[in-house]
């Protein structure tokens, strides 16, 4: 069966240092990769996806990045981060373009 | 621009008082509407997908159906244990990728 890890948990941050959060799919093999971003009574919004490694897809104008390696690794990256980057990060993944998506646990980002 | 707005946004039900949640959409060419049930702190849990008018999905105390329109999410009967945020969203594809449009959920508190 498919699973998929995110980490980590929680993230306490100052403001102006990097981020890197991680995600990885088992069980899979050419995946859908999505980085989605829920604020407080909210949506989720959705901020990257790739199709395939190396290829992504940017959403939304912001301070982040994302890159796949690998082919079921995806990274959420940021040089330097802004307090308007505090939320609550998922990660997901589907198979098919017609299917449902399924998420990680997410990733609690406070910057401070 | 796809749109989803879900109604309620919060619900209070005792133990056994059945009610629905509704979930009205706009998509050019939706290509699936999908449930989610959200516990604090967690990532997404998929329940259900419905692809064309007319089609109803169950799952123990839980009934999706779908129109042209709106989507509901039926409550039969429920316990404490359903208390949750739920959350729809839909499907569109754009090239090759597909991305889902979240509304901003109905949270769901089943008292004794």
């Amino acid at each position: 069966s498919q699973t998929i890890h995110q980490w980590p948990a929680t993230l306490v941050q100052p403001v102006g240092s990097p981020l890197s959060l991680e995600c990885t799919v088992e069980g899979t093999s050419n995946p859908n990769l999505y980085w989605y971003r829920q604020a407080a009574g909210r949506g989720l919004q959705l901020l990257f996806y790739s199709v395939g490694i190396g290829q992504i897809s940017s959403e939304v104008p912001q301070n982040l990045s994302a890159s796949r390696p690998q082919d079921r690794q995806f990274i959420l990256s940021s040089k330097k981060l802004l307090l308007s980057d505090s939320g609550f990060y998922l990660c997901a993944w589907k198979y098919l373009m017609n299917t449902e998506a399924f998420f990680g646990q997410g990733t609690r980002l406070t910057v401070v | 621009e796809d749109q989803v707005t879900q109604s309620p946004e919060a619900l209070r039900l005792q133990e056994g008082e059945s009610s629905s949640l509704n979930c009205s959409y706009t998509v050019s060419g939706l290509r699936g509407l999908f449930w989610y049930r959200q516990d604090p702190g967690k990532g997404p849990e998929f329940l259900f997908t419905l692809y064309s008018a007319g089609e109803e999905k169950e799952k123990e105390r839980l009934k999706a159906t779908l129109t042209k329109k709106e989507s509901f999410l039926h409550i039969t009967a429920p316990k404490p244990e359903d208390s949750a945020t739920y959350l729809c969203a839909v499907q569109a594809v754009t090239g090759t990728a597909s991305k889902l449009t979240f509304g901003t959920g109905t949270r769901l508190q089943v008292t004794l």
